[in-house]
């Protein structure tokens, strides 16, 4: 079954610093990969996806991540943090066939220190 | 609109009383989802409906808790003799195939039991 791991929790960074929220996954096929945003009393909101082709994804807001499959890694990064980053952001692994629904994973809490 | 539409943003309800929870999806999304969202939790899959039926209902945490979606629109998410465990937010999704799969989810409802 397709699962997804977010390693921690919770991330403080310093404005201007550099942001990584890692997740990795586990699927049985080919996966359709995902990184979700959400503000504060907001439903989640689309920053990118992978699903075929380039493993470097660009999206939303200068984030990026990269599809490694030797790994089973999907980490979101951006070069440099702004105060209007602080938010949760979800990981989510999408099931092919059947309900093709999306799996997600518990989330990471990002915090922008001044 | 153009996006997902939740109804009611806020919901309070007593202990043992019946709720129920609406989604419009975006005009012509033939798939529908239902997550709930509890602290600490990330996004729990609940139902998914593809046109009017429902597929998969794998993720009804219990009897208690049924949707049905119509016209192949507006779903009704219904909880019954809601208990405290229930608190969460829930949040509803709808998706299509064109331009590659994407999900779009809505603002959610919090529902809190006391």
């Amino acid at each position: 079954a397709q699962s997804v791991t977010q390693l921690g929790s919770h991330v403080s960074v310093s404005e201007g610093a550099l942001v990584l929220l890692r997740c990795n996954y586990s699927s049985s096929v080919p996966p359709y990969l995902f990184w979700y945003v959400q503000y504060p009393n907001q439903g989640l909101q689309l920053l990118l996806k992978y699903t075929t082709g380039a493993t470097l994804v660009k999206g939303i807001n200068g984030f990026e991540a990269e599809f490694k499959k030797s790994e089973t890694s999907f980490h979101l990064t951006k070069p440099s943090a702004h105060m209007s980053d602080a938010a949760e952001y979800f990981c989510a692994v999408r099931i092919q066939g059947g309900s093709e629904k999306l799996v997600f994973g518990k989330g990471t809490k990002l915090t922008v220190n001044p | 609109g153009a996006g997902v539409s939740q109804s009611p943003s806020n919901k309070v309800t007593e202990k043992g009383k019946d709720v129920e929870l609406r989604c419009d999806p975006i005009s012509g999304h033939t798939a529908l989802y239902w997550y709930r969202q509890s602290l600490g939790q990330g996004l729990e899959f609940l139902i998914y409906f593809q046109g009017n039926s429902a597929p998969d209902k794998s993720g009804l945490p219990s009897d208690r808790f049924s949707a049905e979606r119509t016209g192949g629109s507006v779903s009704t998410l219904t909880i019954q003799r809601t208990q405290q465990e229930d608190s969460a937010v829930y949040l509803c999704a709808s998706s299509f195939y064109g331009e590659g799969w994407r999900a779009f989810f809505g603002q959610g409802t919090r529902l809190t039991v006391v």
